[in-house]
């Protein structure tokens, strides 16, 4: 089983609409959850990040934890074209502390 | 406040050089870690350091090596390149000591010929 796995897309989702991108992750221990956007040619850039069970919420994205489930979302409300990028998930491994990340989900908003 | 610096930005290699990475973290960073990343296989872990020491290290073969400084600048070393070590290498910094959000710099496209 892969340690951190996500869909790889890609997703089509109508500008305005929400966009709800999965994750779910190996480690039951984990305890650090991130969110990277990583647009085409560019470095991955940190937009959210959750600890706890619960929501999150931060401007138009709000990150999702069910650790029970062992796995996080990312929705973001109000999709604008500017959102279309890939999406990383990433965890930080409870056993030696190291971030893991999948391998993306590709979301393309559609004016 | 600069952000994750890595030079170069660009690298062309034929196979069996040698190359190095430098990456210097946002200030008052101490933890650094390197990442592959390539179409196939995504972001794959290479190894971290802490305070001059590796904390951890990934699944990748021995020509892959690290270093970190005093001043947190580290950099990152493959030797007898192969056509296969093709990809962008990312370095990101974290504060450490329980903060460990990452922070990316730009990269560095290697490509091996």
């Amino acid at each position: 089983q892969k340690e951190v796995e996500q869909n790889s897309g890609p997703l089509s989702v109508p500008e305005g609409a929400i966009a709800s991108l999965n994750c779910t992750y190996s480690d039951r221990g984990s305890q650090s959850f991130f969110w990277y956007r990583q647009y085409s040619g560019k470095s991955p850039e940190l937009i959210m990040f959750i600890y706890s069970n619960g929501d999150k919420e931060d401007g138009r994205f709000t990150a999702q934890l069910n650790k029970a489930s062992q796995y996080v979302s990312l929705l973001i409300r109000d999709s604008q074209p500017s959102d279309s990028a890939t999406y990383l998930c990433a965890v930080t491994l409870n056993r030696d502390d190291k971030i893991i990340f999948g391998k993306g989900t590709r979301l393309h908003i559609l004016p | 406040k600069a952000g994750v610096t890595q030079t170069p930005r660009y690298l062309i290699k034929t196979r069996g050089q040698q190359v190095t990475l430098s990456c210097s973290p946002i200030s008052g960073h101490r933890s650094v870690s390197w990442y592959q990343q390539t179409p196939g296989q995504g972001l794959q872990f290479l190894f971290e350091y802490f305070s001059e020491t590796q904390r951890n290290k990934g699944n990748f073969p021995g020509r892959f090596s690290g270093r970190q400084f005093s001043n947190s600048r580290s950099e990152m070393n493959v030797s007898t390149l192969e056509l296969g070590d093709s990809a962008l290498y990312l370095c990101a910094s974290a504060f450490g000591g329980g903060d460990d959000r990452a922070f990316f710099g730009q990269g560095t496209r290697l490509t091996v010929v």
